[in-house]
């Protein structure tokens, strides 16, 4: 079985700061990695993935992430956020053996002015 | 190209009750998902369908049905509705849909937003 563990459920920062939210996962088959946005009544829109080569994965909106193995991570990362970078960002993790994907609980970014 | 659009966007129902939601995919996109989302249980897998067929389940009751069309569109019917259904449905497309080994790109849709009370 796989697992999403997002380690805040909420991150507040202030405009133009840095921020990282955390996404660890476990698995014991190979698995390819995403990271979505979610706007008030709004579906998820995707913001990057990771299926395989660099670790680094840059995506839309100016967010990026690493995939790390070792430590089974893949935390999103952006210098610089907005005050429209507000919303509920979700990490998930789909499985090659099964076919499925699992989402994480989903962290909700607050940027304040 | 038009978007995953779903309907309705909005739902009141009582315990009891039965509902159908739809979904029309992207132009083009076979496969179909059905995704519940709760505050308590996050986002969490219905079902899948593509090319008419249901090819991947979730671990939900047999109240939770769907069927997919010629066209692609897909329906989701819940039956004796209770009230730890209220959530937000979302459906999302892609092209081949999710296989072994294999990942499409999914689109979601806005979701229909169910309450049962």
């Amino acid at each position: 079985a796989q697992s999403v563990t997002q380690l805040d459920s909420q991150v507040p920062v202030f405009e133009e700061a840095p921020v990282e939210l955390r996404c660890n996962y476990s698995s014991s088959v190979s698995v390819y990695l995403f990271w979505y946005v979610q706007y008030p009544n709004q579906g998820l829109q995707l913001l990057l993935k990771y299926l395989s080569g660099s670790t680094l994965v840059k995506g839309i909106n100016g967010f990026e992430a690493e995939f790390n193995k070792s430590q089974t991570s893949f935390h999103l990362r952006k210098p610089s956020v907005h005050i429209s970078d507000t919303a509920e960002y979700f990490c998930a993790v789909f499985n090659t053996n099964a076919g499925k994907s699992t989402f994480g609980d989903g962290t909700t970014l607050t940027v304040k002015p | 190209k038009a978007g995953v659009t779903q309907t309705p966007r909005y739902l009141i129902k009582t315990r009891g009750q039965q509902v159908t939601l739809s979904c029309s995919p992207i132009s083009g996109h076979r496969s179909v998902s059905w995704y519940q989302q709760t505050p308590g249980q996050g986002l969490q897998f219905l079902f899948e369908y593509f090319s008419e067929t249901q090819r991947n389940k979730g671990n939900f009751p047999g109240r939770f049905s769907g069927r997919q069309f010629s066209n692609s569109r897909s329906e989701m019917n819940v039956s004796t509705l209770e009230l730890g259904d209220s959530a937000l449905y979302l459906c999302a497309s892609s092209l081949e849909g999710q296989g072994v080994y294999s990942y499409n790109e999914q689109f979601f849709g806005p979701g229909t937003r169910l309450t049962v009370l």
